[in-house]
């Protein structure tokens, strides 16, 4: 079984909506929880880090489910510039895992 | 804050050189940095990972003499691809631990294309 592991989608949703993707993870140790975004051709950018009380950045929500061990992010109102390959990672303590990736494409 | 750089941004070389790539944290010291290959429109592999003043622990399939890392100070990795070959033109992407927290923070990337 993959440490992480991610729908990869693709998503496409038009502007405007509401999207939201899971991510699980098997070590029910894991320590610390992020979301990162990935543009084509580039590096992952750190999005935001996941707390256990969920955390919020403007459109952007993500939760913690550490009994059913997964990761949550949901993004509102999309805009054309969300478009893009979102990664989960998981911090064991021992190591970073991370997730295959969702790809997102909002369409106008 | 947390920015890392990489050099080159790119390169292309022939068969059979081996190429160097520099991985630096800029305003943080990084007691351990990731190396990771990207192919086109495939997820993240991570192929080393290293400590300061000590060796790299490489992933299973990775050849660790092909694939030379060196982590000599705390705000400076390099990764060297030695006899480099068409099979290895991918895209490498370091990161970097700040120390004390457990985020790792990725480098631009370095597309390499071996012809």
């Amino acid at each position: 079984r993959k440490e992480v592991e991610q729908d990869p989608g693709p998503f496409n949703v038009p502007e405007g909506a509401t999207v939201a993707f899971n991510c699980t993870y098997s070590n029910s140790a894991s320590q610390s929880f992020f979301w990162y975004r990935q543009d084509c051709r580039k590096e992952p950018k750190l999005l935001m880090s996941v707390y256990s009380s969920g955390n919020e950045d403007g459109r952007f929500t993500a939760q913690l489910n550490r009994a059913s061990q997964y990761i949550s992010l949901l993004i509102r109102d999309s805009k054309l510039s969300d478009s893009a390959t979102y990664l989960c990672a998981v911090n064991t303590g021992n190591q970073f895992y991370f997730g295959t990736g969702t790809s997102l494409t909002v369409i106008p | 804050g947390a920015v890392v750089s990489q050099h080159p941004s790119w390169v292309i070389c022939k068969s059979g050189t081996s190429v160097k790539i520099e991985c630096r944290s800029l305003d943080f010291q990084a007691t351990t940095m990731f190396w990771y290959r990207q192919f086109p429109k495939q997820s993240l592999m991570l192929m080393a990972t290293s400590n300061e003043g000590s060796k790299a622990t490489y992933e299973q399939g990775v050849e660790k003499d092909k694939f030379l890392i060196n982590h000599a100070s705390l705000t400076l990795s390099t990764l060297t691809v030695t006899s480099a070959h068409p099979e290895d033109s991918s895209f490498y992407i370091c990161s970097a631990e700040a120390r004390g927290t457990d985020t790792q923070y990725f480098g631009p990337g370095t597309r390499l294309t071996v012809l």
